[in-house]
């Protein structure tokens, strides 16, 4: 059964501290892998998107990793802003599937 | 772009009613999607449609729940009977085929039953 597990549940940080994110999946045959960002009361939004072949992606201060052999990806946020303060979900793909298996996410609050 | 639009944002209704919600995909998209979000579940994909066709409807909970794809540009979600279990935000996203099959999201529908 595919399954994606994402730690930590939750995160407090200061602004302008880093933090890292972890997800862990078990999807097969695998795709791609998206961390979505969800703000409170609106819909998921797409950061990065990464295939099989992509070892690391950046969308501005935030930094996705993707190891496929170990079925693991990180996303990292730098110099955090009060604006960060959300919920990120791992969502990887299976190959020739449009559906998406959601990571029950980390909710980031990031304190001034 | 507008992109994905849904009506209501916010819904409450009593056990037993019907509920309708609503959703206008991006002009151009050929997949749309339903899904659910509680806290408990996270978010579970209800129902998708392809060129207005249901494709995969295995998440869809009960016979209570029909979703249907008049045309390109419109899709309900309807709820008959509903129960305060049904209380969830629901969302609905859409997709090009020929893209990275990028999902866009709309604001979302928040429903209470009570």
């Amino acid at each position: 059964k595919n399954q994606v597990e994402q730690s930590p549940q939750s995160l407090i940080i200061l602004e302008g501290k880093n933090c890292t994110l972890q997800c862990n999946y078990t999807v097969s045959p695998f795709s791609n892998l998206r961390w979505y960002k969800q703000d409170t009361g609106r819909g998921p939004v797409s950061l990065t998107i990464m295939t099989f072949s992509e070892n690391t992606k950046s969308n501005g201060r935030y930094t996705a990793t993707l190891d496929a052999d170990t079925k693991q990806s990180s996303l990292h946020i730098t110099a955090s802003q009060l604006s960060d303060s959300a919920s990120y979900i791992c969502v990887p793909r299976e190959d020739s599937s449009y559906k998406l298996i959601f990571g029950s996410g980390t909710r980031l609050l990031v304190r001034p | 772009d507008a992109g994905v639009i849904q009506s209501p944002r916010h819904e409450v209704t009593e056990m037993g009613q019907e509920v309708t919600l609503r959703c206008k995909p991006i002009s151009g998209h050929d997949y749309l999607f339903w899904y659910r979000q509680t806290m408990m579940r996270g978010l579970e994909l209800l129902i998708y449609f392809n060129n207005n066709v249901p494709i995969d409807d295995s998440g869809m909970p009960e016979d209570r729940f029909s979703a249907k794809m008049p045309n390109a540009s419109f899709s309900t979600l309807k709820i008959q009977p509903s129960e305060p279990r049904d209380s969830a935000v629901y969302f609905c996203a859409s997709s090009y085929s020929g893209s990275n099959r990028e999902q866009f999201f709309g604001p979302g529908t928040r429903l209470t039953v009570l």
